[in-house]
C-alpha cells in the first residue's frame, strides 16, 4: 500500500473553506484515494473516495491531478463540528481486505 | 440500519489478566477487522475475519487473537495484558463496495 504524507495539523475559522493535501508519490495504477474523518473516542468515518480528477459528495470534494501523486480534500464552509482528524489512505479498490494502513492524519482545528 | 456495535465501551483490567472484546457488524457484512489505536502508534491493523476465517493479520504478538462466528459477530482476546495494551480497540465491518464502517470502540485501560 502506498505511503501517504499529510500535514500534522491545520487551523481554520468557521465559514472558511479548508483544503488538506495528501502526497502519495508511489501510488499504483489500481490504487484509489480514500479519506476518513475521526472524532475523539470514535471510530473513523468514511468521507470520500476517488480515482482521478474530481469527486464531490454532500460533505466534501476530492481533487486529484492527472499524475495522481497527490490529492486535496476540500471541506466547504467548515463549522466547529468539523474539528477532527482527517486521514488520507491509498490502496486498491478491490483489495478484498479490511486491512487499511493509516498514517498520522491531519488534525483540523476549527475556531469560532 | 444499525451501525457496528462494540461492547463494552470501557474496560479496566490489571496486568496479567486477559480480556475479550465483542463486535457486531452491520447486518449483511461478512468481513470484520480489528484495529488498535494509541496516541503513540496511531491506528494499527490487528487482523481481519471473513466467513469465520482469518483473512489478514497485522504485526501483533500472539497474545492478540480473534475469532468470528457464523452470524459474523467477532470477538478479540488479549491474554497476559501489559500496560502497553491500553488503547482504543476499534472494530470495522466492510460493505459490498468495500468501504469500512467503524464502531465507536472499546477503551481498554490496563493498570
Amino acid at each position: 500500500l502506498a505511503k501517504t504524507t499529510q500535514p500534522i495539523s491545520m487551523d481554520s475559522y468557521e465559514g472558511q473553506e479548508v483544503n488538506i493535501t495528501c502526497s502519495h508519490n508511489n501510488i499504483a495504477t489500481n490504487d484509489y484515494i480514500t479519506w476518513y474523518q475521526q472524532f475523539p473516542s470514535q471510530g473513523p468515518r468514511f468521507i470520500i473516495q476517488g480515482y482521478k480528477t474530481k469527486v464531490t459528495n454532500e460533505v466534501a470534494s476530492l481533487f486529484i491531478p492527472a499524475d495522481r501523486k497527490s490529492s486535496t480534500l476540500s471541506l466547504p464552509r467548515v463549522s466547529l463540528s468539523d474539528t477532527a482528524v482527517y486521514y488520507c489512505l491509498v490502496g486498491p479498490f478491490s483489495s478484498n481486505t479490511g486491512k487499511l494502513i493509516f498514517g498520522q492524519g491531519t488534525t483540523l482545528q476549527v475556531k469560532p | 440500519k444499525a451501525g457496528v456495535t462494540q461492547t463494552p465501551r470501557y474496560l479496566i483490567k490489571t496486568r496479567g489478566q486477559q480480556v475479550t472484546l465483542s463486535c457486531s457488524p452491520i447486518s449483511g457484512h461478512r468481513s470484520v477487522s480489528w484495529y488498535q489505536q494509541t496516541p503513540g502508534q496511531g491506528l494499527q491493523f490487528l487482523f481481519e475475519y471473513f466467513s469465520e476465517t482469518q483473512r489478514n493479520k497485522g504485526n501483533f504478538p500472539g497474545r492478540f487473537s480473534g475469532r468470528q462466528f457464523s452470524n459474523s459477530r467477532s470477538e478479540m482476546n488479549v491474554s497476559t495484558l501489559e500496560l502497553g495494551d491500553s488503547a482504543l480497540y476499534l472494530c470495522a465491518s466492510q460493505s459490498s463496495n468495500e468501504k469500512l464502517f467503524f464502531g465507536s470502540g472499546t477503551q481498554l485501560s490496563v493498570l
